[in-house]
């Protein structure tokens, strides 16, 4: 069974653009949640969705927003990229009521 | 919210030996507590996880142990191997909050050989 894809795996981008990463769950999971990975702040939580609609989400601010579709894939974007956004984004899956998270290798965001 | 802290940060123990690390939460209402782990270049890998109405939890190597009274859990690693080494997270969850999962800081364990 193939696991969490993020898409893609590298990305490098200048301060003011906005950027778009793709997460596929596992097959048959349906919520997806995100995170943020720095060396300074570590893994905090962006938001989660469960059959499209958004269910949770953290204390970031309105630049970052997410999606998902119908077949349960997932977007977030990030508008107005700062120096500060350089990080890694994590993708998860998890299935129905599931509290167990399954991560991907997430999508390494270079902002310059 | 909830807050978590995670000691050590690093952690180095000979191959076979035994490793442990240690994290307390604050929020009495969190009920699940998983542990991770990461290799370089990876994403986190759930390894095991407790919830809030069992007190320990073992599988093979690895064990989970949890203190709700003294908000305390622990992560105990026996016979330590090589491909041990890697950055181990600890987490809780908020009653309530979804999949929403509040993380350690990290331990960065190097098993010698």
């Amino acid at each position: 069974k193939a696991g969490v894809t993020q898409t893609p795996r590298y990305l490098i981008k200048t301060r003011g653009q906005q950027v778009t990463l793709s997460c596929s769950p596992i097959s048959g999971h349906r919520s997806v949640s995100w995170y943020q990975q720095t060396p300074g702040q570590g893994l905090q939580f962006l938001f989660e969705y469960f059959s499209e609609t958004q269910r949770n989400k953290g204390n970031f601010p309105g630049r970052f927003s997410g999606r998902q579709f119908s077949n349960s894939r997932s977007e977030m974007n990030v508008s107005t990229l700062e120096l500060g956004d350089s990080a890694l984004y994590l993708c998860a899956s998890s299935l129905g009521g599931s509290e167990k998270l399954f991560f991907g290798s997430g999508t390494q965001l270079s902002v310059l | 919210g909830e807050n978590v802290e995670q000691h050590p940060s690093t952690l180095s123990v000979q191959e076979g030996d035994s490793a442990v690390i240690k994290c307390t939460y604050s929020d009495s209402a969190s009920n699940y507590f998983p542990w991770y782990k990461q290799e370089l270049g990876k994403g986190p890998q759930l390894i095991i996880d407790i919830r809030s109405n069992v007190g320990e939890k073992k599988d093979q190597r690895i064990a989970v142990t949890l203190n709700k009274t003294a908000k305390h859990f622990s992560l105990h690693i026996t016979e330590t191997q090589p491909e041990d080494s890697a950055v181990y997270f600890c987490a809780a969850r908020l009653s309530g909050s979804a999949r929403q999962l509040t993380f350690g800081s990290g331990t960065q364990l190097t098993v010698l050989p």
